[in-house]
């Protein structure tokens, strides 16, 4: 069965510095799709970035960026610049798991120190 | 822009009480799915239905049916609540099964007594 292991439950980091939250993955598709999903406390999941497999290019939005590592499976989300309102759950997710959808980690909880 | 609508967004039940949770979208997507959120266990999928008239099971349907109603609406139903069906429901929605990208719904708070 897909896997998708967030080895952080919860990460910690002052306003204003980088984090970077950690995410690994096993899939026999070779080509598939990852995601991060923030949910705040409001409970909505809100889609952060979109990275397809079959490009090396690393995907960004404006602070997000991802580190995506094909071979070893790994593919973690890096915040810059922290703000309070970053501070969520974020979720990793994958395709190709067989079924439609998405297979999901347990997530990281991200702490803003202010 | 209204998106992915469920509805309701909280509810308590007693064990053995049945409910249905509806879901619509209005992006005329073709896929659609239902999730479960569990403290510590991220979402799991309960069903999907990957175009109007078609539904498949997930990681976890033991206990619920669906119903795609029309290209915008699916339903999740509970036949006989359980405690350990206390959770958290999102529907979501799909352009189509190739493009995962999903969007959810706001997710409905269940609680099983």
């Amino acid at each position: 069965a897909q896997t998708v292991t967030q080895s952080q439950p919860e990460m910690s980091v002052q306003e204003a510095e980088t984090v970077t939250l950690s995410c690994t993955y096993d899939t026999s598709e070779s080509d598939y799709y990852l995601f991060w999903y923030k949910q705040p406390p409001s409970r909505q999941m809100i889609l952060v970035i979109r990275q397809e497999a079959y490009k090396q290019q690393n995907a960004t939005e404006n602070r997000f960026s991802v580190n995506f590592q094909k071979a070893a499976k790994s593919f973690s989300l890096k915040i810059s610049d922290s703000q309070l309102g970053d501070a969520a759950m974020y979720f990793c997710a994958s395709t190709g798991g067989g079924a439609d959808g998405l297979t999901f980690g347990k997530g990281t909880h991200l702490i803003i120190q202010p | 822009n209204a998106g992915v609508t469920q509805t309701p967004k909280f509810q308590v039940l007693k064990t053995g009480q049945s409910m249905t949770l509806q879901c619509a979208q209005d992006m005329n997507h073709n896929s659609m799915y239902w999730y479960r959120q569990d403290p510590g266990m991220g979402l799991r999928l309960i069903y999907y239905s990957a175009s109007e008239g078609t539904t498949d099971k997930g990681e976890v349907p033991n206990g619920y049916n669906v119903s795609r109603l029309n290209k915008r609406e699916f339903s999740l139903r509970l036949e006989s609540a359980a405690p350990s069906q206390t959770s958290v429901y999102f529907c979501a929605s799909s352009l189509d099964r190739r493009d995962e990208k999903l969007f959810f719904g706001s997710g409905t708070q269940l609680s099983v007594l």
